[in-house]
């Protein structure tokens, strides 16, 4: 157990619709990352959040938006969903904001968008 | 982003040690090489990473080569629990984490 708690496990829904994806990290974490996994791609860094800031920006779409909350939470909006958004869904979070910390993974959240 | 090469699968029998090469040619002088590994159905796990020197701990070693262009994580003893992908990643100054395709690993009884 990783200690980063990603719900819900399995999401469907309909194009066009929009969900929140949300993200506990691990006690004292204050960085969280999202990363996306198709099929058809590997794992696609889309966003950084530390202690509520943004702190980078991957291959995110426009359509998508995250937050970090003052408890350090995150949560990840998808909105006008398309086929091509279903997809595992990851969080991660480490303790620093440094490029010395791994990262601890949560077990995703299953989008998927009929 | 800063880019790894590995192999797309590798074999191993259980018990037997694994070596599992990554090329990062275009690594910088601040760059951590990071290893993780992802089973079936979960989230990727971190394994191991290091900046210059070999690395030990209780899940595997990292070796590094003196130029820093290459490196290979090392599972002393393959089990079957060992089967994931393996992803070598480059970790940027400010904290980039850039997965590629990684290495699958099937373990043979």
């Amino acid at each position: 157990d990783s200690g980063v708690t990603q719900t819900p496990k399995h999401l469907i829904t309909a194009t066009g619709q929009r969900v929140t994806l949300r993200c506990s990290p691990r006690s004292g974490d204050l960085s969280v990352y999202w990363y996306q996994q198709s099929l058809d791609q590997g794992l696609q860094f889309l966003i950084h959040y530390y202690n509520g800031e943004e702190r980078a920006k991957g291959n995110i779409l426009e359509r998508f938006s995250a937050q970090q909350f003052p408890d350090l939470h995150s949560e990840l909006n998808l909105s006008s969903l398309e086929l091509g958004d279903s997809a595992l869904y990851f969080c991660a979070s480490s303790n620093r904001d440094s490029y010395n910390s791994p990262l601890h993974f949560g077990n995703g959240t299953r989008l998927t968008v009929t | 982003d800063a880019k790894t090469t590995q192999p797309n699968s590798m074999e191993s029998n259980e018990e037997e040690p694994v070596h599992l090469p990554c090329n990062h040619s275009t690594i910088s002088g601040t760059d951590y090489i990071h290893w993780y590994r992802q089973l079936p159905s979960q989230g990727p796990e971190y394994v191991i990473h290091g900046l210059t020197s070999n690395v030990n701990n209780r899940m595997a070693s990292l070796a590094i080569a003196e130029d820093r262009k290459s490196s290979t994580l090392i599972l002393h003893r393959a089990t079957l629990r060992d089967a994931a992908v393996y992803y070598c990643i480059l970790q940027h100054t400010g904290n980039q984490f850039y997965f590629g395709t990684g290495t699958s690993l099937t373990v043979i009884p």
